[in-house]
């Protein structure tokens, strides 16, 4: 079955950066997009980009560019999500998700969630 | 890109039809059929519920059922059940090549 099984909770202070790492099973990994969501505590859900697992092309949402970097090596079926430059505002759970082969932003399958906390 | 806006929250006694809205411009919504519909309960991951507007992933109750009409798009769940109690986003393709999420709404099973 599919898993994406992501990395644990991370704690930083303002201004360091984060890497969280998102482990997929169950498929092929090079045939889909992965995505990356956040959401910062009772807030909404908020898009920060993709990766094409085939060819690593990427995408970000412009609230993001510059300070978000998704990787991936395919090797290890792995997806990766660094941002940089944390500040408190960034505390949220960043989730990664796997679209359907349709396409549209459908996520089909889900990581549990990384908890980061950006504190001084 | 500003969030898409569905109403805070919405209630309805079991067994009842309940309706959400997800209101974009044409340049979201109103533009493209890849609106998407995901259910959160507390603490967990989203699940799909709908995809291209109207469609559901395999496994998905047919009480939930989504549609659109011209910048505003609706996600009706009927039949309402206690485990229908959770958050709900929508979601839409942009003309920016990129996704926004709605606002959310609680959804409250009285």
């Amino acid at each position: 079955q599919v898993q994406l099984v992501q990395s644990g909770t991370e704690v930083k202070k303002p201004g360091a950066s984060v890497k969280v790492s998102c482990k997929s099973s169950g498929y092929t990994f090079s045939s889909y997009v992965l995505f990356w969501v956040r959401q910062a505590p009772g807030q909404r859900l908020e898009w920060m980009g993709w990766i094409t697992a085939g060819n690593g092309k990427t995408k970000y949402s412009q609230k993001f560019q510059g300070r978000a970097t998704i990787t991936r090596d395919t090797s290890a079926s792995t997806a990766y999500m660094e941002l940089s430059s944390l500040r408190s505002e960034d505390t949220a759970v960043y989730y990664c998700g796997r679209e359907r082969p349709g396409g549209g932003g459908a996520l089909e399958y889900w990581g549990q969630g990384t908890l980061v906390t950006v504190s001084s | 890109q500003s969030a898409l806006t569905q109403p805070a929250s919405v209630s309805g006694s079991p067994g009842q039809s309940i309706t959400i809205s997800c209101t974009g411009t044409s340049t979201d919504v109103g533009g493209y059929n890849y609106v998407c519909w995901y259910q959160q309960h507390a603490g967990k991951a989203p699940k799909l519920m709908i995809f291209d507007v109207s469609n559901r992933p395999l496994g998905v109750s047919n009480r939930f059922s989504g549609s659109k009409s011209g910048n505003t798009a609706s996600l009706t769940i009927s039949g309402l059940q206690a485990e229908d109690e959770a958050d709900y986003f929508c979601s839409s393709y942009t003309s920016s090549y990129t996704y926004v999420f709605g606002t959310g709404t609680k959804v409250t099973v009285l």
